[in-house]
């Protein structure tokens, strides 16, 4: 079984769409991220839910909305999609809220706007 | 504030030889540190981390780092590299303004045959 599943894998779609992504978790951990991978590999947080309440939400724009049904889901739709939210975008999970423990990953979404 | 920076956004090394990935941070608490790998393509895996305690952190795949409080550092080291070191490393800092770990902009290792 897989710990932190996406999907899905590659998402390939044209400017203008709405477009989800989603996460799960069965490791029981009670926090959640999303990260953005840019061309250069620089990691940027995006959002962490701590059992269903968001606690962290960087500056993004509010075409991102990320969605935690229950504490090992947590899925992200992006709304009205541009050239610029091409990236990989990692979702991974936590024991802690603090990070203290490290973080385990999903294999990542490929977003590709064209 | 709290920062991770790594030297060198890529390092390439002969087979068999020694690899020395370098990483400071800065932080104004007692810092917690990881050194992940991302193979290409895939998501980021944990290589090691320091808590607290013993400073030479031994992780997998050979990999080992050492925690060096007076320069702030946390460096990551193999003796002999393998072709299947080829990754993107990246070195991360817990304790984000929200708590979150904050990722160095990694460093790319090259393996020569």
């Amino acid at each position: 079984d897989t710990a932190v599943s996406q999907t899905p894998k590659y998402l390939v779609t044209q400017m203008g769409n709405d477009k989800s992504i989603k996460c799960e978790q069965n490791l029981g951990h009670d926090t959640m991220y999303w990260y953005k991978q840019d061309s250069k590999k620089f990691l940027k947080i995006m959002f962490s839910y701590n059992n269903k309440e968001l606690i962290i939400n960087e500056t993004v724009p509010n075409r991102f909305s990320p969605k935690s049904p229950d504490k090992a889901h947590l899925n992200l739709h992006i709304n009205s999609l541009e050239l610029g939210d091409s990236a990989v975008y990692f979702c991974a999970s936590s024991q802690s809220t603090t990070g203290f423990v490290g973080y385990t990953f999903g294999s990542g979404t490929r977003l590709t706007v064209v | 504030a709290q920062s991770v920076t790594q030297l060198g956004s890529h390092v390439s090394v002969s087979e068999g030889a020694l690899v020395l990935l370098r990483c400071n941070y800065s932080s104004s608490v007692p810092p917690y540190l990881f050194w992940y790998v991302q193979y290409p393509n895939q998501g980021l895996q944990l290589l090691l981390k320091y808590t607290t305690g013993a400073t030479l952190v031994k992780g997998i795949n050979g990999f080992e780092a050492e925690f060096k409080k007076s320069e702030t550092s946390f460096h990551l080291t193999k003796p002999s590299a393998h072709m299947s070191d080829a990754a993107e490393y990246f070195c991360a800092l817990a304790g984000g303004s929200q708590g979150n770990l904050i990722f160095g902009k990694g460093t790319k290792l090259s393996v020569k045959p």
